[in-house]
């Protein structure tokens, strides 16, 4: 499978926890972003970087949230001491530098904080 | 005020209908636009680029009004596999992100 692939599929934390998703984009793709969709609404941005800086961050993306692209390739999220309403799908997305606008997604990660 | 507005629906359309979905936009400066489609618990996949001068793809029909700053997919002979959420998505002159809407529920009814 040469697509976007996220891990886990599904992840079930307590309130307080930390937790780190993995993003593994394609592989010539050197652009990689961070979106969050919750039901009922459409994808909203996080975060982004080109190769292994990080370029933007959304108001979004408060401080208990971080992400990391170490080599520019496969990226973490990271959240701590999550919150109830951290609960949502986390999209990883890449693309080609110049060619951000067609962005592929993977299937997601579904957090789900009790 | 959201970047992207769109109906959430649902609209149920029996087999063979023709289907219209509209969004608008409030940033006069947003430079692209496009559709994409997400199917139930799977992710965004891009349906179609939208241009000034509109255009087709198969059964499908993107336009653009810049001036009133409006989007519009028109699906014609509707399949059942044409069941899902359509995303009305814009892209900002500086930002690199996409601005989607809330999407829009699509049920086609055999």
């Amino acid at each position: 499978d040469t697509g976007v692939s996220q891990n886990p599929r599904h992840k079930i934390t307590k309130r307080g926890q930390n937790v780190t998703f993995r993003c593994d984009p394609i592989s010539e793709h050197n652009r990689l972003y961070w979106y969050r969709q919750t039901l009922g609404q459409g994808p909203e941005f996080l975060t982004y970087f080109q190769n292994e800086a990080q370029l933007e961050k959304s108001r979004l993306l408060s401080d208990r949230f971080s992400a990391e692209r170490p080599k520019g390739s496969f990226s973490t999220l990271e959240i701590q001491r999550t919150e109830q309403g951290d609960s949502a799908m986390y999209l990883c997305a890449s693309s080609l530098h110049g060619q951000s606008y067609e962005q592929y997604f993977g299937p997601g990660t579904r957090l789900t904080v009790t | 005020r959201k970047e992207v507005e769109q109906d959430p629906g649902p609209f149920n359309v029996p087999e063979g209908a023709t289907v219209a979905f509209n969004c608008t936009y409030s940033n006069s400066a947003s430079q692209s636009f496009f559709w994409y489609r997400q199917d139930c618990r799977k992710e965004p996949k891009l349906l179609m680029s939208v241009y000034s001068s509109g255009n087709e793809d198969g059964r499908f029909t993107a336009q653009l009004n810049r001036a009133s700053q409006y989007i519009s997919l028109l699906i014609r002979d509707s399949k059942l596999s044409d069941s899902a959420t359509y995303l009305c998505v814009v892209t900002q002159t500086g930002a690199n992100n996409l601005f989607f809407g809330t999407g829009t529920r699509l049920t086609v009814i055999p």
